[in-house]
């Protein structure tokens, strides 16, 4: 069982270059997140999708994502800039429990450490 | 808006020297609280998730501890093996926010043998 898998796991880009991380994952999760994670400020959401064919944007432009089925939620940077420069981390989680309102655990991939020069 | 903050942000200990790490959180309506262990260059990794006030989880030697206002990490006779970024995550109420959570900045633990 591979969980969820993000490649690539290192890239250099530069500045107004677009590029797109993968994730895909094997668990039939609904929920699939974005988060990228910076020295001491923790992890923050970028966007995330409850279900294929729905998507929620949580920080502004710079980003894109499609979910055009349950395994795969795709990350776009439409045109890279320096403060993009981060370690990306794909999630997902299964919304099973959310009649009782039980959130269940977010399972991560391994990350995509990403600078842009 | 939610905030979760971690205390201390790096704690170091030698082999065998118990302590505990703090996740203190403002949340609308809380529905979990996550603790997740990652190693360097690596994504996290789940621990715990604890519901409501005065619930406990153990794990070897972790122990989770939830109040309406915090949460403690205990670590009883560490080993260098423990050493690792302990985050904290919180799951806001809302049906519109099921799924998203919110992260302290994580603690960095170092374990001397």
């Amino acid at each position: 069982n591979a969980g969820v898998t993000q490649t690539p796991k290192f890239h250099i880009l530069k500045t107004g270059q677009s590029m797109t991380l993968q994730c895909a994952q094997d668990m039939n999760h609904g929920y699939m997140s974005w988060y990228r994670q910076d020295p001491g400020m923790g992890l923050r959401l970028i966007y995330y999708s409850a279900a294929a064919g729905t998507t929620d944007k949580e920080v502004p432009n710079g980003y894109n994502v499609s979910r055009l089925n349950t395994e795969d939620f795709p990350l776009r940077l439409v045109s890279a800039a320096p403060s993009q420069t981060s370690v990306y981390l794909c999630a997902s989680s299964d919304p099973e429990k959310r009649r009782a309102k039980v959130p269940t655990e977010a399972f991560f991939g391994q990350g995509t450490r990403l600078t842009v020069v | 808006e939610d905030q979760v903050t971690q205390s201390p942000e790096a704690l170091r200990l030698q082999e065998g020297e118990s302590s505990s790490l703090n996740c203190s959180y403002t949340v609308s309506g809380l529905r979990g609280l996550f603790w997740y262990r990652q190693d360097p260059g690596k994504g996290p990794e789940f621990l715990f998730t604890l519901y409501s006030a005065g619930e406990e989880k153990e794990k070897e030697r972790l122990k989770a501890t939830l109040t309406k206002k915090e949460s403690f990490l205990h670590i009883t006779a560490p080993k260098p093996e423990d050493s690792a970024t302990y985050l904290c995550a919180v799951h806001p109420g809302g049906g519109t926010s099921y799924g998203k959570l919110t992260f302290g900045q994580g603690t960095i633990l170092t374990v001397h043998p």
